[in-house]
């Protein structure tokens, strides 16, 4: 199957400062990109919805300036953590979908774990 | 918006067929039954898709009934390392291609 990185596969940092995450498609073009985020225990919660080339469509409750999402290339998709605080410590994964079509199988990456001290 | 329901969690031993299913009441007629396996601190991987009837890869099975309102992801003769959570999603044209995860189901095998 179609391979996802993403970079780094952890971080920590200080609170208030910012931490950006990286999601690549390595073998394959992905128009769409989502980007979840995962508590210990729980499910995975999507956050985000990143259209190549487009501004990203937020799931209700997620602050899209504390969530900085950039999609500038068919294999890159970045979420960037603006002013983390240790209650954004969490898991972090992206997927992608290789085509435009709807029914696609998503790929997912190896997931980022941030902990913000 | 599709939602299912599935066992929280499964205890299996090495060597049984694993069943699990999951009702999805309200799939929308352009929707698609996709399973997903997760190990702790990694992505969730793609196991199996379909639509109707029955689907079989060299990982599982996939049982749909003719009313598509439940599905059924067999695991044949399972090791102990298919210990792990599977969710059970819905998703094509009610949530617009979106996976939207439920709890999941963990399964336990043991030795």
């Amino acid at each position: 199957g179609a391979v996802v990185s993403q970079h780094p596969s952890w971080v920590i940092c200080k609170s208030g400062t910012s931490v950006k995450i990286e999601c690549r498609s390595l073998d394959f073009q992905a128009t769409t990109m989502f980007w979840y985020r995962q508590f210990p225990k729980q499910s995975l919660m999507l956050m985000a919805t990143s259209n190549e080339g487009s501004k990203a469509t937020y799931e209700q409750g997620v602050e899209k300036d504390k969530f900085l999402i950039n999609h500038a290339s068919l294999t890159l998709s970045t979420l960037t953590v603006t002013s983390a605080h240790p209650e954004d410590s969490s898991f972090y994964i992206c997927s992608a979908r290789g085509t435009s079509g709807l029914y696609n199988e998503q790929f997912f990456g190896p997931g980022t774990r941030l902990t913000v001290l | 918006l599709a939602k299912t329901t599935q066992p929280i969690s499964m205890d299996s031993y090495e060597g049984q067929e694993v069943n699990i299913t999951c009702s999805h009441n309200n799939i929308a007629t352009n929707d698609y039954i996709t399973w997903y396996q997760q190990f702790p601190s990694q992505g969730p991987r793609f196991i199996i898709q379909g639509y109707k009837t029955k689907v079989t890869n060299e990982v599982a099975s996939l049982f749909i009934p003719a009313d598509r309102k439940s599905s059924t992801l067999s695991l044949p003769r399972v090791s102990l390392s298919d210990t792990a959570v599977y969710y059970c999603l819905v998703y094509g044209s009610s949530n617009t291609g979106k996976l939207i995860f439920g709890q999941g189901t963990t399964l336990q095998v043991k030795p």
